[in-house]
C-alpha cells in the first residue's frame, strides 16, 4: 500500500465547476500535510497547507480528517489556468522530516 | 534570483556514462533534499542534508549513486554507470522549517540513451 494515496484522474470539468481531490495517507504519525500544484513539465509548487481547522484560500478550501487519515482539496469557480497536477504531500515526522507525495491527480478544465 | 537553482536543466547521456547535477539551494535554507520524479508519478525521495551532513538516504539510491554537500551550501548528485532506468527528472528543493513545505528547483531532466 503506498503511504499517500491519491486518484489519478484526470478529472475534466468545465470552466466554473466545482471539483473536489481527496487524498488518503497512510502513517497516523503525520503532522503537517499539503497541496502542491505541478504544471506539466515543471517543478511542483506549493499550493498551500493543510491544517486541522480546514483553510480557505480563495476559491481553494484544504481539509484534512485526522481520524480517517483523508485530505481533500475543493476548488471553486474552476478556471482554465487550473488545469494542472495536483499533488497530495504529508510530512511524515520522521528524522529528517521528509515529505511524501502523492502520485498526483490531474485536472482538465475545459472552456 | 533568490530560488533553488539547477544545473543543467536537461541532460542526455549515454547508457554508462557517469553525471553529475547541481543544486544551489536558497542561501537561509539548512535542509536540502533530492527527489526523482518519472512520468506521471509524484516525486520520490533519495536523499536529504542537513547542513553538510547527509542524514537519510533511500533504498532507492544505488550505490551508483552519490551525494555531496560541501560546506553547507550547494549540492551534487553524481550518477555513475547510468542505465536507461534512471532517466527521470532530479528535483532539489530546499527549507528552513520543513512543516511550511519545501521550495523546489526547476530540476534536471535525464535522458539515458
Amino acid at each position: 500500500r503506498k503511504e499517500v494515496e491519491q486518484d489519478p484522474g484526470p478529472f475534466n470539468v468545465p470552466e466554473g465547476a466545482t471539483v473536489a481531490f481527496n487524498c488518503t495517507y497512510s502513517n497516523s504519525a503525520s503532522q503537517s500535510f499539503f497541496w502542491y500544484r505541478q504544471d506539466c513539465r515543471k517543478e511542483p509548487k506549493l499550493l498551500m497547507s493543510v491544517y486541522s481547522s480546514g483553510n480557505e484560500d480563495g476559491r481553494f478550501t484544504a481539509q484534512l480528517n485526522r481520524a480517517s487519515q483523508y485530505i481533500s482539496l475543493l476548488i471553486r469557480d474552476s478556471k482554465l489556468s487550473d488545469s494542472a497536477t495536483y499533488l497530495c504531500v504529508v510530512n511524515d515526522n520522521n528524522a529528517g522530516n521528509m515529505l511524501t507525495f502523492g502520485g498526483g491527480t490531474r485536472l482538465m478544465v475545459k472552456p | 534570483d533568490t530560488g533553488v537553482s539547477q544545473d543543467p536543466r536537461h541532460k542526455i547521456t549515454k547508457r554508462g556514462q557517469n553525471v553529475t547535477f547541481r543544486c544551489d539551494p536558497i542561501s537561509e535554507h539548512n535542509r536540502l533534499y533530492w527527489y526523482r520524479q518519472t512520468l506521471g508519478q509524484g516525486p520520490e525521495f533519495l536523499t536529504y542534508f542537513q547542513n553538510e551532513a547527509q542524514l537519510e538516504k533511500s533504498r532507492l539510491l544505488s550505490d551508483r549513486f552519490s551525494a555531496e554537500r560541501p560546506k553547507g551550501s550547494f549540492s551534487t548528485l553524481e550518477i555513475q554507470r547510468t542505465e536507461q532506468g534512471d532517466s527521470a527528472m532530479y528535483l532539489c528543493a530546499s527549507s528552513f522549517d520543513p512543516n511550511h513545505g519545501y521550495t523546489f528547483g526547476s530540476g534536471t531532466r535525464l535522458t539515458v540513451v
